[in-house]
């Protein structure tokens, strides 16, 4: 079973701080890999996705990517508390369709 | 516009029962899904539908039965369903992924959900 894993947490930061949310994969066949929020009852929500090594940054946002160490991880700059909610880390499968979920990262804003 | 819609936001359903959950969009994207969500756990693929045709069926009960009448819509026939079948239902929808790597393309998009509720 190739597997995507995260720590459930709950990551808890103060308002305004930086939230930093990790996540590993075994599949070295993956190549595209996401981020999702989700909120309590809610659907996922992209974030953002990332397939080069590196970091991709977009608002308060910043993907990472290593794939030597088969490592992806989401910062989130200036954290508010509406940033509070279950971060998903997702990899594409090598059908090139499937998502492979990690169990989910809940994250806590504090003011 | 990345909008899926789902209809019913809500269904309560008996086990003897027979319903359908609706999913379209109109982003023309030609790859669409089902998954099934059990609370805090993360959304499990159940099918995937490619160019209107079912391409991946993840081992699904046959009391689950998809159905993609055409490009934008996508249905799921529920019948004989039990209790343990009580999950949030999401219907998403992407490109058709080109050759891995492809981000863009690989993106997939979700609907707000079905909160299915099997008594």
């Amino acid at each position: 079973q190739k597997e995507v894993e995260q720590n459930s947490g709950p990551l808890s930061v103060p308002e305004g701080a930086i939230a930093s949310l990790n996540c590993t994969y075994s599949d070295r066949g993956s190549q595209s890999f996401f981020w999702y929020r989700q909120y309590s009852g809610k659907s996922p929500e992209l974030i953002m996705f990332i397939y080069s090594n590196g970091d991709k940054e977009d608002g308060r946002f910043t993907a990472q990517l290593n794939k030597a160490s088969q490592y992806v991880s989401l910062l989130i700059r200036d954290s508010q508390p509406s940033d509070s909610a279950t971060y998903l880390c997702a990899a594409v499968t090598n059908s090139g369709y499937a998502l492979n979920f990690g169990k989910g990262t809940s994250l806590l804003v504090t003011p | 516009d990345t909008e899926v819609t789902q209809t019913p936001k809500h269904l309560v359903m008996g086990m003897t029962n027979k319903k359908s959950l609706k999913c379209e969009q109109h982003m023309g994207h030609r790859a669409m899904y089902w998954y099934k969500q059990k609370a805090k756990k993360p959304p499990e693929l159940m099918f995937v539908y490619s160019y209107e045709k079912l391409s991946i069926n993840e081992s699904v009960p046959s009391r689950f039965s998809p159905e993609c009448p055409n490009s934008s819509l996508l249905n799921l026939h529920l019948h004989a369903l039990q209790p343990e079948d009580s999950a949030l239902y999401l219907c998403a929808s992407s490109r058709i992924p080109q050759s891995p790597g492809q981000g863009s393309t690989d993106t997939q998009y979700f609907g707000p959900g079905t909160r299915l509720t099997v008594l």
